[in-house]
């Protein structure tokens, strides 16, 4: 079965530093891999994925994603992290429907 | 396009009284997926529909709990006999296609309180 993992509950950063939260997987075939954010009292909103091709991907808020496949890996960056990018912030994979992680909340000190 | 909607956005409810909550996906979107979530936890699967077909739910899903997409558009979760610990905001995604590499887009959600 499909799953993703990630492995820390809480993240805590300091405005301007580079921030990272973690998100390993466990797939059978081709992995199809998404980031989404959550604002409190809020939806999931999407921030990128990984289909196939370059290894570093791209979204939205200055954020980006690392695929790693030996390492089964697909951690969420920023190289400067703002105050507004505190959040609960889940790491998904399809499998038809999309199985999310347990979420790992961010939390950007000024 | 005003995006995924569900209403209402919050429901109290009395324990074993019954609840529906609808979701309007995007218009051209022809998947539309429904997910729990209590706080601070993931968002956990419990349908999804592809036009008017139900193709998966949940095993976790208690038989209280029934979805439908009639015309292949919006959609209805019912909660039959409420309880405590159904409590928790639902969530309804929609997304454009069945291709893997399509992402789903969430409303805003429907935040249940069963006391």
């Amino acid at each position: 079965a499909q799953s993703v993992a990630q492995p820390e509950d809480q993240v805590n950063v300091a405005e301007g530093n580079p921030l990272t939260v973690k998100c390993t997987y466990s797939v059978s075939g081709n992995p199809y891999l998404f980031w989404y954010v959550q604002y409190p009292n809020r939806g999931l909103q999407f921030l990128l994925k990984y289909i196939t091709g370059d290894n570093l991907v791209k979204g939205s808020y200055g954020f980006e994603a690392e695929f790693n496949k030996s390492q089964t890996s697909f951690h969420l960056k920023k190289p400067s992290a703002l105050v507004s990018d505190s959040a609960l912030y889940f790491c998904a994979v399809r499998d038809g429907k999309l199985i999310f992680g347990s979420g790992t909340r961010l939390l950007v000190r000024p | 396009d005003t995006g995924v909607s569900q209403d209402p956005r919050h429901k109290i409810t009395k324990r074993g009284q019954n609840v529906t909550f609808r979701c309007d996906p995007i218009s051209e979107h022809n998947r539309l997926y429904w997910y729990r979530q209590t706080l601070g936890q993931g968002p956990e699967f419990l349908t999804y529909f592809q036009n008017e077909a139900q193709l998966e739910k949940s095993r976790l899903l208690s038989d209280r709990f029934s979805a439908e997409r009639p015309k292949g558009s919006f959609s209805t979760l019912e909660i039959q006999r409420t309880e405590q610990g159904d409590s928790a905001m639902y969530l309804c995604a929609s997304s454009s296609s069945d291709s893997m590499n399509t992402e789903a887009f969430f409303g805003q959600g429907t935040r249940l309180t069963v006391v």
